[in-house]
């Protein structure tokens, strides 16, 4: 099993450009997170799904950031515009079926908003 | 929401010495009490996991205790080497939800 894969590893951008943030889950897994880390912060979860659909959407920021998982192997995180506060290292993760908590992380995507 | 907190934040120790991270959280529903092991540039990595129905577990070096009673669960590295050096977070479930409320992380250092 590949993992969790992310894309891009890392992205530099200009504050007011759209950012797109890509995860592919494991396969077969039922749940996906998208978390921000950062050092002030530590760990945050932005929003999780369930089978594709959003289930809780309160750890995202405000209206700038966007999450879609339009099938069970795809997932974005749209900044849209982006803003130099915006710089972190943002994972994904998916896990498996309920009754298992186990979360995997992807090697996340260092964003850097300048 | 779940509060975690973690302790200590930073832990300096000898090679082959003992390591203990504590956490507590404050939700007595949790049932789930995961460690997350993250090196320098790294993603974070499930190192043990414990559930509520079992008061200890142990995979080799690293061991995993509950205290439900008074919310706390910690981990326990015996015998530190260097590759032990990284931050680790420990975390719990938000209630009835799914998702991990994790700890602020401790930086552990194991000194040669």
């Amino acid at each position: 099993d590949a993992g969790v894969i992310q894309s891009p590893r890392h992205e530099v951008t200009e504050m007011g450009q759209e950012v797109t943030l890509r995860c592919k889950p494991i396969s077969g897994h039922d749940y996906l997170f998208w978390y921000r880390q950062t050092m002030m912060r530590g760990l945050e979860l932005l929003i999780y799904f369930n089978n594709n659909v959003p289930i809780d959407d309160s750890g995202m920021p405000e209206d700038r950031f966007s999450a879609k998982m339009p099938n069970a192997s795809f997932s974005t995180l749209k900044i849209q515009p982006s803003e130099p506060r915006d710089s972190a290292v943002y994972f994904c993760a998916s896990s498996p079926r309920p009754g298992q908590w186990e979360q995997y992380f992807g090697p996340g995507t260092r964003l850097t908003v300048t | 929401g779940e509060n975690v907190e973690q302790h200590p934040s930073t832990l300096s120790v000898q090679e082959g010495d003992s390591a203990v991270i504590k956490c507590t959280y404050s939700d007595s529903a949790s049932n789930y009490f995961p460690w997350y092991k993250q090196e320098l540039g790294k993603r974070p990595q499930l190192i043990i996991d414990i559930r509520s129905n079992v008061g200890e577990k142990k995979d080799q070096r690293i061991a995993v205790t509950l205290n439900k009673t008074a919310k706390h669960f910690s981990l326990h590295i015996t015998e530190t080497q260097p590759e032990d050096s990284a931050v680790y977070f420990c975390a719990v479930p938000s209630g009835s939800a799914r998702q991990l409320t994790f700890g602020s992380g401790t930086q552990l250092t194991v000194l040669p």
